[in-house]
């Protein structure tokens, strides 16, 4: 069984649709959640970092982490085709390697049409 | 503007060569990091640095070797004994800390024949 686990997708959705990318995990020492997106050709770019439980939002984009279930979510509002985009995970444990080594998903392909 | 270079961003090569992989970072950043990226599959640590003149190997550092002579530099070696180089690589750096995100560049695309 993989660490992360991550729905390859592809995710097509409409132009303004609600998006809901999710990961499981194993580990139950991991702390540390992120999300990146990766459009194609190019490196992953750092949208949204939470440690612990609960969610965190910014602008169109929240962060869910439910420890307990050891899920975590990224929700995109109205979403725009710009959002086009690979969707990774990335997740570490404190301490771990003592450079909290980060743990990826394989991605999400999404496609968001007009 | 402060960020992540890597260059070439697309290499190609014969196979029994090797072939070096360009990371410059001007963020002034500690610690860098090499990843490898391949369809259906997660990011792979290939090797890390945290200062300069020392690196550890990653989860996958076998036909790989690096050197970290300048903070601003981190340059990866695929060398002819790395079985399937063709893949996609992120070079990524991060303030040292315990909080502090992975910014990556925009990666050099390795294809071997």
């Amino acid at each position: 069984q993989k660490e992360v686990e991550q729905d390859p997708g592809p995710l097509s959705v409409p132009e303004g649709a609600i998006v809901s990318l999710n990961c499981t995990y194993s580990n139950s020492a991991f702390q540390y959640f992120m999300w990146y997106r990766q459009y194609s050709r190019k490196g992953p770019e750092l949208l949204m970092y939470t440690y612990s439980s609960g969610n965190k939002e910014d602008g169109r984009f929240t962060a869910q982490v439910d420890k307990s279930s050891k899920y975590i979510s990224l929700f995109i509002r109205d979403s725009q085709p710009s959002d086009s985009a690979t969707y990774l995970c990335a997740m570490s444990a404190r301490g771990t390697y003592n450079t909290d080594k980060l743990i990826f998903g394989t991605g999400t392909r999404l496609q968001v049409f007009p | 503007d402060g960020g992540i270079t890597q260059s070439p961003k697309y290499l190609f090569r014969k196979e029994g060569q090797n072939v070096t992989l360009s990371c410059e970072q001007n963020l002034n950043h500690d610690a860098m990091y090499w990843y490898r990226q391949d369809p259906g599959q997660g990011l792979r640590l290939i090797y890390y640095s945290q200062i300069v003149n020392d690196f550890q190997k990653g989860d996958i550092a076998e036909g790989y070797s690096v050197s970290r002579e300048k903070k601003e530099s981190f340059p990866l070696t695929v060398t002819s004994a790395q079985k399937n180089p063709t893949a996609f690589y992120l070079c990524a750096s991060r303030r040292t800390g315990l909080n502090s995100p992975l910014h990556f560049g925009n990666g050099t695309r390795l294809t071997v024949t």
